[in-house]
């Protein structure tokens, strides 16, 4: 089975400024994927950004970068420029060889305070 | 695109009745995962469809059912309520036909309180 842990459940940053969200995890596939996803205050879960495991290169979505460690098994995030929209809880999710089953860690409250 | 839609977005249940929620998909996805999540517990997989099969379970009574319409469209049934099914019930969809879990879009979710 596998296990997602994401040892800070809070955090805060001034905005304009940068934060790195950790997560690490544990598996013994080697085909799958991980995944960051935001929950606003709305609650709507929205895909921050993906990264494949067979991938080296870490992905990256505009302000949003990932640091992919696959021999240490970590996957943090990080927020450049961050903004006031951004607050919000953090998951960090494992995408497995199971059908329509993400692991998620237990996420971390982002505040950006003005 | 119309995203994935939800249906009710609040109720409020007494223990021992049961509860019935809908989620339609995005168009064009077959299939559909429903998770719930509380505060103790996180997010916690239930189960998922995929063109009225259920592919995968997760580990949850008996009580917890679901099913998927021929239109993709899909509910979940929670008979004999408790006071700890009190939770965010979220519903995802994925274009993925084959094994293993890809990007998931999920819905707003159904907030279900249990007296």
């Amino acid at each position: 089975a596998q296990t997602v842990t994401q040892s800070q459940p809070e955090m805060s940053v001034q905005e304009a400024e940068t934060v790195t969200l950790s997560c690490t995890y544990d598996t013994s596939e080697n085909n799958y994927y991980l995944f960051w996803y935001k929950q606003p205050p709305s609650r709507q879960m929205i895909l921050v950004i993906r990264q494949e495991a067979y991938k080296q290169q870490n992905a990256t979505e505009n302000r949003f970068s990932v640091n992919f460690q696959k021999a240490a098994k970590s996957f943090s995030l990080k927020i450049s420029d961050s903004q006031l929209g951004d607050t919000a809880m953090y998951f960090c999710a494992f995408g497995g060889t199971s059908y329509g089953k993400l692991t998620f860690g237990q996420g971390t409250i982002l505040t950006v305070h003005p | 695109k119309a995203g994935v839609t939800q249906t009710p977005r609040y109720l409020i249940k007494t223990r021992g009745q049961q509860v019935t929620l809908s989620c339609s998909p995005i168009s064009g996805h077959r299939s559909v995962s429903w998770y719930q999540q509380t505060p103790g517990q996180g997010l916690q997989f239930l189960f998922e469809y995929f063109s009225e099969t259920q592919r995968n379970k997760g580990n949850f009574p008996g009580r917890f059912s679901g099913r998927q319409f021929s239109n993709s469209r899909s509910e979940m049934n929670v008979s004999t309520l408790e006071l700890g099914d009190s939770a965010l019930y979220l519903c995802a969809s994925s274009n993925r036909a084959v094994e293993g879990t890809g990007e998931l879009f999920f819905g707003e979710g159904s907030r279900l309180t249990v007296l």
